[in-house]
């Protein structure tokens, strides 16, 4: 089991608001990354440093910290952000890299 | 704009040494941190563990016991070996670039990603 708990499965009306979120104990003195991954794809950065989009990433991805919970939200969430949602961050020990089990957004 | 790809067999007998190698393109290897991650199939990510570009190395505390990672500056290289793997250890592998910000370690360049299946 992962010391990162996300929801396995979130679905989202098309062009509505949806938040998925990763619980750990790390989370209160670490901040999250947030990762994207299509079927067949490599994983892509979407959110670091609790709310830093890389370049190229849309302003509708955004990120946020409250206690032992971080949470990545999607305003206005389009067919194309279907995916497979992972947090990461460092464990309680911060020794090391931890991954969160991960979301499957699904669009409906 | 830096570019990843691991190469190496896609097919490992159980018990034998997994061996797989990235190489970067597009930038240096003499900076940052340079991780190995997998996915089994049906699975989430696992991270296998990060060597730096100093050469220091942080594993997963649950496969530190058979993990190496290595650097080979020369060829702007990493390299993963994995001993003793069984058929849990089937997987999509990923190398990848990491960084820090305000104490977080993110990854923030991936590779395509390779599969390797553990199978006699």
């Amino acid at each position: 089991s992962s010391e990162l708990t996300q929801d396995p499965t979130v679905s989202v009306a098309l062009g509505q608001t949806v938040r998925i979120t990763c619980q750990g104990d790390s989370l209160r003195y670490y901040y999250a990354n947030w990762y994207q991954q299509k079927p067949g794809q490599a994983p892509v950065l979407v959110i670091y440093g609790q709310n830093n989009r890389p370049s190229g990433i849309p302003d509708r991805f955004s990120g946020s910290t409250s206690g032992n919970t971080a949470s990545l939200t999607i305003t206005g969430a389009q067919a194309a952000d279907e995916a497979d949602y992972y947090c990461n961050s460092r464990d309680s020990s911060g020794n090391h890299l931890v991954f969160g089990g991960g979301t499957k957004l699904t669009v409906l | 704009q830096v570019q990843l790809q691991e190469s190496g067999p896609g097919l490992v007998k159980p018990s034998e040494t997994l061996s797989l190698t990235c190489t970067v393109s597009g930038g240096s290897i003499s900076s940052y941190y340079w991780h190995w991650i997998r996915r089994p199939p049906g699975k989430g990510l696992e991270w296998i563990g990060y060597i730096s570009y100093s050469g220091g190395t942080n594993y997963n505390p649950s496969l530190k016991s058979r993990v190496t990672i290595s650097l080979d500056t020369s060829k702007n290289q990493f390299s993963l070996k994995l001993s003793s793997v069984t058929a849990a250890g089937t997987a999509v592998y990923y190398c990848a670039r990491g960084s820090t910000y305000a104490g977080t370690w993110y990854v923030d360049y991936w590779g395509q990603g390779t599969l390797v299946t553990v199978s006699s």
